[in-house]
C-alpha cells in the first residue's frame, strides 16, 4: 500500500511569490491535515480536511490555505512569501477524523531567499 | 493557549541504557497519548500510544506510562540501541472535546542520540 506523498520534496522561492504544495493521502484516508516544521517551533499545526471541508485551523495568518479534492488528495498554498516561511511542511493522512494514528509524508521543503 | 510541554530538549544515553522522555499537557480533549519517532528526512510516523484505560502500555522495549492525575506522561526506552537515535515527539490531542474538533499538539521534540 503506497504511502503518502508529497511533492515537491525540496523547492526555493524568492520573498513575495507563492507556493503551492500537493499531497496524495493513503487510499482510502478521507482527512488530511497539514503541519509546518522549524528547528525552533516544532510541528505546528495548519489545518485539516475532510471530505474537501476545512475541519480544523492553526493560528496560521490568511496567507497560509489549502483545499481538499474529491479524491481526498489536498494541497496547501502559501503566498506573498517570507523569509520566516522557510519550513519543511508535512502532510498526514488518516481514516476519519479525530485522535488516531496519523500517517506521514516526508514532506516538502521549502526555502524562501 | 493550551500547550505541550516536552522535556529534555536533547538526551545522550549510552546503549543499552533507559531512555526516558517526558510530557505534561494542559487539558485533551480525548484520551489518546502518542509518541512520534522522527528520522533525519522523513516523516514523523508513530511509535506507541496509549488510551488510558490503562496506566502502562509496553510493546518490546517501548513502554508508555501514564499519570492523568498529574497530567503527565512518558516515553521508557529500555537496552537503547544506536538505531534509536532520533527525535521523538508527544503529541496528545487538545482542542474542543467534540469529536473532529481533537487535533493532535506535537510537543517540540526530543533529540536523543544513543552512544555506543
Amino acid at each position: 500500500k503506497a504511502g503518502v506523498t508529497q511533492t515537491p520534496r525540496y523547492l526555493i522561492k524568492t520573498r513575495g511569490q507563492q507556493v503551492t504544495l500537493s499531497c496524495s493521502p493513503i487510499s482510502g484516508h478521507r482527512s488530511v491535515s497539514w503541519y509546518q516544521q522549524t528547528p525552533g517551533q516544532g510541528l505546528q499545526f495548519l489545518f485539516e480536511y475532510f471530505s474537501e471541508t476545512q475541519r480544523n485551523k492553526g493560528n496560521f495568518p490568511g496567507r497560509f490555505s489549502g483545499r481538499q479534492f474529491s479524491n481526498s488528495r489536498s494541497e496547501m498554498n502559501v503566498s506573498t512569501l517570507e523569509l520566516g516561511d522557510s519550513a519543511l511542511y508535512l502532510c498526514a493522512s488518516s481514516l476519519a477524523l479525530g485522535p488516531g494514528e496519523l500517517f506521514f509524508g516526508e514532506g516538502s521543503r521549502l526555502t524562501v531567499l | 493557549q493550551q500547550q505541550v510541554k516536552q522535556s529534555p530538549q536533547s538526551l545522550i544515553v549510552q546503549k543499552g541504557g533507559i531512555s526516558i522522555i517526558n510530557c505534561a499537557y494542559e487539558n485533551t480533549a480525548f484520551d489518546y497519548f502518542p509518541w512520534y519517532q522522527q528520522f533525519p528526512g522523513k516523516g514523523p510516523a508513530l511509535l506507541i500510544a496509549i488510551r488510558p484505560d490503562v496506566s502502562e502500555k509496553k510493546e518490546g522495549r517501548f513502554t508508555i506510562s501514564f499519570n492523568k492525575s498529574a497530567k503527565q506522561f512518558s516515553l521508557h526506552i529500555m537496552d537503547s540501541q544506536p538505531g534509536d537515535s532520533a527525535t521523538y515527539f508527544c503529541a496528545p490531542p487538545l482542542g474542543i472535546s467534540n469529536f473532529g474538533n481533537e487535533k493532535l499538539t506535537f510537543g517540540t521534540g526530543t533529540r536523543l542520540t544513543i552512544i555506543p
